[in-house]
C-alpha cells in the first residue's frame, strides 16, 4: 500500500457520461498529480495542485477538470465521454522538499481503470 | 526541452541471469533521473532516483542504475532475474520543476523459468 488512496478501482460507463475519480493523497502530501495512462499514449501528465491550488496543467482536454480541497483530496471530473477516454487514471502525490523540487519523489495509487462504452 | 527514450520495448530473460534496461534521455537543464516499476494491476513505484550525487545509485529489489552524461544515458541493471521483476519499467526525467516529468515508453520485462 503506498498510502495515495484512488477510487473507485474500475469504473464502466457509457458515451456521453460524466465520471469522478478520487484520490485522497499521502499524509503530509501536499501536491496531487493526475495522469492518464492509455496503451497508444503511455502516461500523459494532465494536472497538478498543490496546497488546493493548480500548478500545472499538462495534456489535460477541456472536458476534464480537476480541483483539490481543504482537505487536500482531490477529484478528477471527464465529462462527454468517448471511447478514447478509456484508459487508467493515475493519481500521484509529493510532498515538497527544500532544494531542487525536480528530486520530489511520486507516490502514485493503483489508478483508475475506466471503460467507456 | 526534455524527452526520454526507452531503447527497448520489451526484454526476456532467464531467472537468474542480468537485466539490462536501457534509457536515454535529453535535457537542457541537469537533471534528475528515476526509474519506476508498474506490476499488473497496480501503480508505479519508485525503483531508485539520480540527483547529482553519485552516479552509481542503487535502488530497491537489487536493481542499480549509472548516470552516465557523456552518453545521455541512464541504464538499469540487476544482476540476476527474479520471476518477480516481471513487470513494465518507465525511466522518467526531470529538469528540476516536480511537474514537469517525462516518462519513457516503458519495457516490459518477461522472465522465463
Amino acid at each position: 500500500d503506498s498510502g495515495v488512496t484512488q477510487t473507485p478501482k474500475h469504473l464502466i460507463t457509457a458515451t456521453g457520461q460524466r465520471v469522478t475519480l478520487r484520490c485522497s493523497p499521502r499524509s503530509g502530501d501536499l501536491s496531487v498529480y493526475w495522469y492518464q495512462q492509455s496503451l497508444d499514449q503511455g502516461l500523459q501528465f494532465l494536472i497538478q495542485y498543490y496546497n488546493g491550488e493548480e500548478r500545472a496543467k499538462g495534456n489535460i482536454l477541456e472536458r476534464f477538470s480537476a480541483q483539490q480541497f481543504p482537505d487536500l483530496h482531490s477529484e478528477l471530473n471527464l465529462s462527454s465521454l468517448e471511447l478514447g477516454d478509456s484508459a487508467l487514471y493515475f493519481c500521484a502525490s509529493s510532498h515538497p522538499r527544500t532544494g531542487r523540487s525536480g528530486a520530489n519523489v511520486l507516490t502514485f495509487g493503483a489508478g483508475s481503470r475506466l471503460t467507456v462504452l | 526541452a526534455q524527452s526520454v527514450t526507452q531503447l527497448d520495448s520489451h526484454v526476456s530473460v532467464s531467472e537468474g541471469t542480468p537485466v539490462l534496461l536501457r534509457c536515454n534521455y535529453s535535457s537542457s537543464y541537469s537533471p534528475s533521473l528515476f526509474w519506476y516499476v508498474q506490476h499488473p494491476n497496480k501503480g508505479l513505484q519508485l525503483l531508485l532516483k539520480y540527483t547529482s550525487a553519485a552516479t552509481l545509485v542503487k535502488g530497491i529489489n537489487g536493481f542499480e542504475a549509472e548516470f552516465k552524461k557523456s552518453e545521455t544515458s541512464f541504464h538499469l541493471t540487476k544482476p540476476s532475474a527474479h520471476m518477480s521483476d516481471a513487470a513494465e519499467y518507465f525511466c522518467v526525467v526531470s529538469p528540476g520543476d516536480d511537474y514537469k516529468l517525462s516518462f519513457g515508453a516503458g519495457t516490459t520485462v518477461t522472465v522465463r523459468a
